[in-house]
């Protein structure tokens, strides 16, 4: 069960967008479209923003989409806004009531 | 409101046990799969267990598997998670989550941090 691979940053301006990769195997990310991604503020529990590679919870904006092609999943943040200044996991799905979450990727908006 | 509130935190020497509760509130614990997942104190969160609707169905990480284990009491409405032969590398702020979808955890606790040193 190794970490799903994530860019320890990513940053954008205001306005504009940002795209986090999630590399997996077919084990897990490839495996399953059970991909989900979080987003953590310091000192604070993390937030579901996305859920099956592409799907949003209620609340959570349309500036936030999800995708997966092969063994990667992707988050892409549009129209960047200083409050998604955050620190954003993916995690997947492994078989076998197994799960697995990236390494986080810190996200400064400039 | 939906709530989840961990206890049972602490300072363990090496070697020691712990046992987390998670309690649940504002909605049907009984329906939902439950998880604990830990981050160790500024890095990433790292996924240690899954526990179905009734406890038959179960799972661990590779690096706690033989030493947790998690259970529920849905008569309570607590989520448990038994810590043995705990190591420094199992110092971490400990959540529980739920389930809402498969694998999208909805609903997480404030945390409580487990400390291992002697």
């Amino acid at each position: 069960q190794s970490a799903l691979t994530q860019p320890p940053s990513a940053s954008g301006s205001p306005g504009q967008s940002v795209t986090i990769s999630c590399a997996g195997t077919s084990s897990d990310v490839g495996g399953f479209n059970y991909v989900s991604w979080y987003q953590q503020h310091p000192g604070k529990a993390p937030k579901l923003m996305i859920y099956e590679v592409n799907k949003r919870p209620s609340g959570v904006p349309d500036r936030f989409s999800g995708s997966k092609s092969g063994n990667t999943a992707s988050l892409t943040v549009s129209g960047l806004q200083a409050e998604d200044e955050a620190d954003y996991y993916c995690s997947s799905y492994a078989g076998s009531n197994i799960g697995v979450f990236g390494e986080g990727t810190k996200l400064t908006v400039l | 409101e939906v709530q989840l509130v961990e206890s049972g935190g602490g300072l363990v020497q090496p070697g020691g046990s712990l046992r987390l509760s998670c309690a649940a509130s504002g909605f049907a614990f009984s329906g939902f799969w439950m998880h604990w997942v830990r981050q160790d104190p500024g890095k990433g969160l790292v996924w240690v267990s899954r526990i179905n609707h009734d406890g038959s169905g179960i799972g661990y990480a590779d690096s706690v598997r033989g030493r947790f284990t998690i259970t529920r009491d849905n008569a309570k409405n607590t989520l448990y998670l038994q810590m043995n032969s705990l190591g420094a590398e199992d110092t971490a702020v400990y959540y529980c989550a739920r389930e809402a979808i498969p694998f999208g955890l909805d609903c997480w606790g404030q945390g409580t941090l487990v400390t291992v040193s002697s």
